[in-house]
């Protein structure tokens, strides 16, 4: 049974590039969660997707940012025109129930770098 | 605004000492605490999940312990190895969607 998985692991873009990021979540997982973890903060949360729908976006910056979670295929986190404060560690969760109780399963993250 | 906090940030230890790693939050009234571990460069390991009915969990040399009234959870870790060396990260849901706040975690560096 294979984890969350992520790709790419590492992704390096220049400003003004669009990063994408994917994540695949545990197999019978319909919850998807991405944080974003900074140099030397810990990690904070960003959005909340269950399938064709995002369920909480409060984490996520006003501009620039945008994910998914389609009917098909992963969920995707896109950072248009980046910037170099985009560099980060972005984590994706799985759960598979909605609510509190759950218990979350991380990818390994993709790290982004911005020259 | 729930916060969570975890301190010292690092901690080094000699292999074979039993030690504690301290989780604080500010709003007692969270559904569960979940402890993680971090090894460099990579994501995250769930170690311990405890819900707020539980006093404490259990897995291996593991073991957890939740106070929710005083707002506290421990990780204790006995006869500690090198193999332990990694980031310890504690965490509990904000709000109904599991959503979770994050300590900064604690580096514990355990020596041969």
């Amino acid at each position: 049974n294979a984890g969350v998985m992520q790709n790419p692991r590492h992704l390096v873009r220049r400003r003004g590039q669009e990063a994408r990021l994917r994540c695949s979540p545990m197999k019978g997982h319909s919850h998807v969660y991405w944080y974003r973890q900074l140099p030397e903060e810990g990690l904070k949360f960003m959005v909340y997707l269950q399938k064709e729908n995002i369920i909480d976006e409060s984490g996520m910056p006003k501009e620039r940012f945008s994910a998914e979670f389609p009917k098909e295929g992963p969920s995707i986190l896109r950072i248009q025109q980046v910037v170099r404060g985009d560099s980060a560690a972005y984590f994706c969760a799985s759960s598979p129930s909605q609510g509190a109780t759950g218990e979350l399963f991380f990818g390994e993250g993709s790290r982004l770098t911005v020259l | 605004k729930q916060e969570v906090t975890q301190i010292p940030a690092a901690l080094s230890v000699p292999e074979g000492e039993n030690l504690v790693l301290n989780c604080s939050f500010t709003d007692s009234a969270i559904y569960n605490l979940q402890w993680f571990r971090q090894d460099p460069g990579k994501g995250l390991t769930s170690l311990l999940l405890i819900q707020s009915s539980q006093r404490e969990q259990t897995s291996g040399r593991l073991n957890a312990s939740l106070d929710k009234s005083s707002g506290r959870s421990t990780l204790y870790i006995a006869a500690s190895q090198p193999g332990d060396s990694a980031t310890y990260l504690c965490a509990v849901p904000t709000g109904a969607n599991s959503k979770l706040t994050f300590g900064k975690g604690i580096t514990l560096s355990v020596r041969p």
